[in-house]
């Protein structure tokens, strides 16, 4: 069965400070994979996704980056990170176009 | 521009009765919609789909209906259980490539025992 993991669960890092998080899904093979971005009490907001290695497209300007070095994994990087970089984020797959997406529990990022 | 949006931001229902969540969408174009059941400090967890070549969807103790009418969905969950108790999102799919899904803002429900 597929699965999907992200780390850390929980990261705190002042402001200016660099960030990766990481995303690996195992089980699968060139799934579509997503970042996306959840405000506190907020919806889901899309912030890249990929269709293959070292494809990324960007849906929002923004101090984030993300890249992806292999099939299965995915990373969301910050060269100097923002106080409005705080935020819950999460990783996610799909399998072929149209199908629901499946998400990873989640980074909760505090920058203080 | 086109969204999705939830009219009402908490439910609160006793355990056992049903319970109705719904959702407004505005892109006609849409032909994918998708409910997600959030828990406290978790990823959202797919629950059940429809596509617009349906009305009426059911899972196990869900059912998802589409009114392309008047661009409403809804989810229905029988006989709630406490465990019910999470943030419920749905999400629509306006794909330019792969599953851009928009979401709404989330209902959260709350389940009395």
């Amino acid at each position: 069965s597929q699965t999907i993991h992200q780390w850390p669960a929980t990261l705190v890092q002042p402001v200016g400070s660099p960030l990766s998080l990481e995303c690996t899904v195992e089980g699968t093979s060139n799934p579509n994979l997503y970042w996306y971005r959840q405000a506190a009490g907020r919806g889901l907001q899309l912030l890249f996704y990929s269709v293959g290695i070292g494809q990324i497209s960007s849906e929002v300007p923004q101090n984030l980056s993300a890249s992806r070095p292999q099939d299965r994994q995915f990373i969301l990087s910050s060269k100097k990170l923002l106080l409005s970089d705080s935020g819950f984020y999460l990783c996610a797959w799909e399998g072929r176009a149209g199908s629901p997406l499946h998400f990873g529990n989640g980074t909760r990022l505090t920058v203080t | 521009g086109e969204s999705v949006g939830l009219h009402l931001p908490t439910l609160s229902v006793q355990e056992g009765d049903n319970s109705i969540i719904n959702c407004a969408y505005s892109n006609s174009a849409s032909d994918y919609f998708i409910w997600y059941k959030q828990e406290s400090g978790k990823g959202p967890q797919f629950i059940i789909d429809i596509r617009s070549n349906m009305d009426k969807r059911q899972g196990q103790r869900v059912t998802v209906l589409l009114n392309k009418t008047v661009k409403h969905l809804s989810l229905q969950i029988a006989a709630t259980q406490p465990g019910d108790s999470a943030v419920y999102f749905c999400a629509e799919n306006w794909s330019r490539a792969g599953n851009m899904l928009t979401f709404g803002g989330g209902t959260r429900l709350m389940v009395k025992p």
